[in-house]
Formats: C-alpha cells, structure tokens, sequence
C-alpha cells in the first residue's frame, strides 16, 4: 500500500535559521514524490517534485530511496515561508496523489 | 485562463439533501481530479478523469457519490442523501500529463 508520513504536524523555527520538514514514504515501486505548499487562506500549491530536480524558493528535496525519504530542506527560513506543507506520491501507473497529513511550518520574525 | 475554479465555495445543507458541485479546470488540461480534505487531514483521492473518460475510482467514492466530466472540460461531483461525514473541502485538480496538478479553491461542505 502506498502511505506517506509526515511524522512532525508543527516546526517553529525563527527567520534565518534552516529548516528540514520531513517525509517518509511506504511503497515498493519507483515512486514520484511532490512537496505541496497551502499558504493562508490560498489554494494548495506545488512546490516541487523529485523528478525535475528544481530547487523552489531556496528549498530543495533529495528523494533517498534507501531510506524512503523526500525531506524538504532550506538553508535559511523566511517569515513568508510560514505555510501549511503536504507531502504526496503517486506511482505504480495510476495518477492518484497519496498525500501525508501536513505540517504547518511557522517562521517567527 | 485564472485556473482552475469551483463552484459554489461554500454549500450547508441538510442531512439527506443532495449537493452537486462543479470544477472548470485549466482549459488545455485533459486530466481532472477530485479530492476530500478533513480539518488535519491532507487531500484524500476520490477519481480521475481522463477527456471524459473516468478512469479511475477510490474505494471512498461510495455509491452516494457520482462525479461525470461529459465533454471532457468541466466536471460535476455530485452527492447524494447526504451525511454528517460527508463535511468536509471537496477540491478539484488539473493537469496536462501526470499527476501533480495545478488545484483549484475547493467547496467547503457542511452537512447539518
């Protein structure tokens, strides 16, 4: 079955600092990962995938297949970055987006 | 084009009632979706559309639930005798190839 874990729901960071939200993945095919953004009161957003290698905003993620891992990363936080971050894959030929419950990243001034 | 839109934003009704919703995906997009989202949930998958073609159903579509794109560029979900669980934001995604879809505002439901 495929499941995605976001195993932290709030991070707290201050601006400046590095942030790394992280996701794990349950699936035994070659998954294709995606990070989504929700900022307040807008639409779910794509952020990036792990197919185009694109780093977004300053963040990036490695997809790491030995440890079933797609953790986003930024060097260094900005207080626009404070957003709601969802997680999702898809794979094994159907188009269906699994997503993970979220987490919501505040960036304090 | 602004993307993709939902119609209504909010809809209340009353438990047994029927709801349909409609979603005007980005226009040169031949794939469609729907999701459901509850409060600290992330978007769960109901189905996919291809053209007008429904190719693919989640086990939560129950049979209270109907969704048809018939020209292969709007589609409807609609929602029958309706229930307390079935509150929840319905949103609509669009893509041209693959998953990872542009989503559009979502229709908040509340059933009373």
């Amino acid at each position: 079955a495929q499941r995605v874990t976001q195993p932290e729901k709030l991070l707290s960071v201050f601006k400046g600092a590095p942030v790394e939200l992280k996701c794990n993945y349950s699936y035994s095919g070659s998954p294709e990962l995606f990070w989504y953004v929700q900022y307040s009161r807008q639409r779910l957003q794509l952020l990036l995938r792990h197919i185009s290698r694109e780093s977004i905003k300053g963040f990036t993620a490695d997809l790491n297949k030995g440890e079933t891992s797609f953790h986003l990363k930024k060097p260094f936080a900005q207080e626009e970055d404070s957003a709601m971050y969802y997680c999702a894959l898809s794979g094994g030929g159907s188009e269906k987006l699994v997503f993970g419950k979220g987490m919501k990243l505040t960036v304090n001034p | 084009d602004t993307g993709v839109s939902q119609n209504p934003r909010h809809k209340i009704t009353k438990r047994g009632q029927n709801v349909t919703f409609r979603c005007d995906p980005i226009s040169e997009h031949n794939r469609l979706y729907w999701y459901r989202q509850t409060l600290g949930q992330g978007p769960e998958f109901l189905t996919y559309f291809q053209n007008e073609a429904q190719l693919e159903k989640s086990r939560l579509l129950s049979d209270r639930f109907s969704a048809e794109r018939p020209k292969g560029s709007f589609s409807t979900l609609e929602i029958q005798r309706t229930e307390q669980g079935d509150s929840a934001m319905y949103l609509c995604a669009s893509s041209l190839a693959g998953a990872g879809g542009y989503f559009g505002p979502g229709t908040r439901l509340t059933v009373t």
